[in-house]
């Protein structure tokens, strides 16, 4: 089981949309619709951002949108704002019950 | 308001037992929809899953921990907990618990973490 990759890091300028991929296998994020998304800023908890590939919790700004192709799922957040910089984590859901996260991506708004 | 909190040492001897617990409020442990479960985070570095439990008593490990994690469940004080064994400089991290929606797997809300470092 072997985590998902993420970028290290990304960045865009207020206003502009930035995109984070997650790359698993055909074993995980290409077999299953169950890939979340968490924002994570500095000491704090994880928050979840997006669920089931595309679905927002109530309170998640729609700046936030998921999607997936094949075994890559992706984060996009359209008109950067200064808090969402922080780091944001993909999982997926790996077969018999286990679950896996990605690397983490750090994202930073110049 | 669902709220979970996470308790145990802040610091553990190399070998010996890792414990922790993590209270629930605001909602049923024994909630059909949900597991409970446990992340951890070593400093500086990323989430990794290490397993959940369902409020029947069903266990679901990471497999690269399988062998020395234990996590049980009291329903009747609405808690669960995390047992990990034979620790190591390794385990050295913030270990946060969550609740986990059966079938999709996405976790919340999460506790707020506990630090836990493995030191002599």
């Amino acid at each position: 089981q072997s985590a998902l990759t993420q970028p290290r890091s990304v960045s865009g300028s207020p206003g502009q949309s930035v995109t984070i991929s997650c790359t698993g296998t055909s074993s995980d994020v290409g077999r299953y619709n169950y890939v979340s998304w968490y924002q994570q800023h500095p000491g704090k908890a994880p928050k979840l951002m997006i669920y089931d590939v595309t679905k927002r919790p109530s309170g998640v700004p729609d700046r936030f949108s998921g999607s997936k192709s094949d075994n890559t799922a992706s984060l996009t957040i359209s008109g950067l704002q200064a808090e969402d910089e922080a780091d944001y984590y993909c999982c997926s859901h790996a077969g018999m019950y286990t679950l896996v996260f990605g690397g983490g991506t750090k994202m930073t708004v110049l | 308001q669902l709220q979970l909190q996470e308790s145990g040492p802040g610091l553990v001897q190399p070998s010996e037992t890792l414990s922790l617990s993590c209270a629930v409020s605001g909602d049923s442990i024994s909630s059909s929809r949900f597991y409970w479960g446990w992340i951890r985070q070593p400093p500086g570095k990323g989430l990794e899953w290490i397993g959940h439990i369902y409020y029947s008593g069903s266990t679901y490990y990471n497999p690269s921990l399988e062998s020395r994690v234990t996590i049980s469940v009291d329903t009747s004080n609405n808690q669960f907990s995390l047992r990990l064994s034979s620790v190591t400089a390794a385990d050295t991290a913030v270990y946060y618990c969550a609740r986990i929606r059966t079938t999709s797997n996405w976790f919340d809300p999460w506790g707020q973490g506990t630090l836990v470092t493995v030191s002599s």
